[in-house]
């Protein structure tokens, strides 16, 4: 099956403790972005990356860290000093040409311990 | 930043009555796409209008496009209890290389 898949679904920090969430596609995108969407609202982009070994911060870059070192995977990590993620996070990949139509995981729900 | 703003918030409708939601957004956009998202879910798309189109349809789906206005509008028809979910406007906007979404619009279908 094509798509991207997000793991874990559901993932749990403790105090000062980094975690890193997985996306994986296998629709040979180039564009991959990382969103995070809080209770009631809308999304807000956190980074992004347009091709591999490149990325770029988003509107709400501060806490967090990526990297892109193949086409497939784009993982974020929520670092110690992202104070308040206990959030749901998306990731989305798109291709050149497309009109920019992008195409979402299920999403990953962090919460603190 | 958010470009978007849907409006309402959220709508609660009978199962067959059309639903229409609203987006009006901010700076100039080569399109405007609409998204679905079910509880706990990723987001699906479901139509896409072009800057030079005004009105598009895709099944029981309306999408009107004034951007005199910066404004757009979500038609469903005869809307069905599976129709519920919340409903984005994202635009691409011009020089840019990623999509800006809206605050959404949670709309219930009650059958």
């Amino acid at each position: 099956d094509g798509g991207i898949t997000q793991s874990p679904k559901y993932l749990f920090r403790k105090e000062g403790q980094n975690v890193t969430l997985s996306c994986e596609q296998n629709l040979n995108h180039d564009a991959m972005y990382w969103y995070r969407q809080d209770p009631g609202q809308g999304l807000r982009l956190i980074y992004y990356s347009q091709i591999v070994n490149d990325f770029q911060k988003g509107d709400i870059a501060e806490g967090y860290s990526v990297s892109r070192e193949k086409k497939e995977s784009f993982p974020l990590t929520v670092t110690s000093a992202q104070k308040n993620p206990t959030a749901f996070y998306l990731c989305a990949s798109s291709n050149q040409g497309t009109k920019n139509i992008q195409y979402f995981g299920a999403g990953t729900r962090l919460s603190v311990l | 930043s958010q470009q978007g703003e849907e409006d309402p918030q959220a709508l609660s409708i009978q199962e067959g009555e059309n639903a229409t939601m609203n987006c009006s957004y901010k700076t100039s956009i080569n399109n405007l796409q609409w998204y679905r998202q079910n509880s706990g879910r990723g987001l699906v798309h479901l139509i896409l209008i072009r800057s030079n189109e005004r009105e598009k349809h895709s099944g029981r789906l309306r999408v009107t496009l004034d951007t005199s206005k910066k404004s757009s509008s979500l038609l469903i028809t005869a809307s069905r209890a599976a129709d519920t979910a919340s409903y984005f406007c994202a635009t691409a906007r011009t020089g840019a290389n990623n999509l800006f979404f809206g605050t959404g619009t949670r709309l219930t279908v009650i059958p």
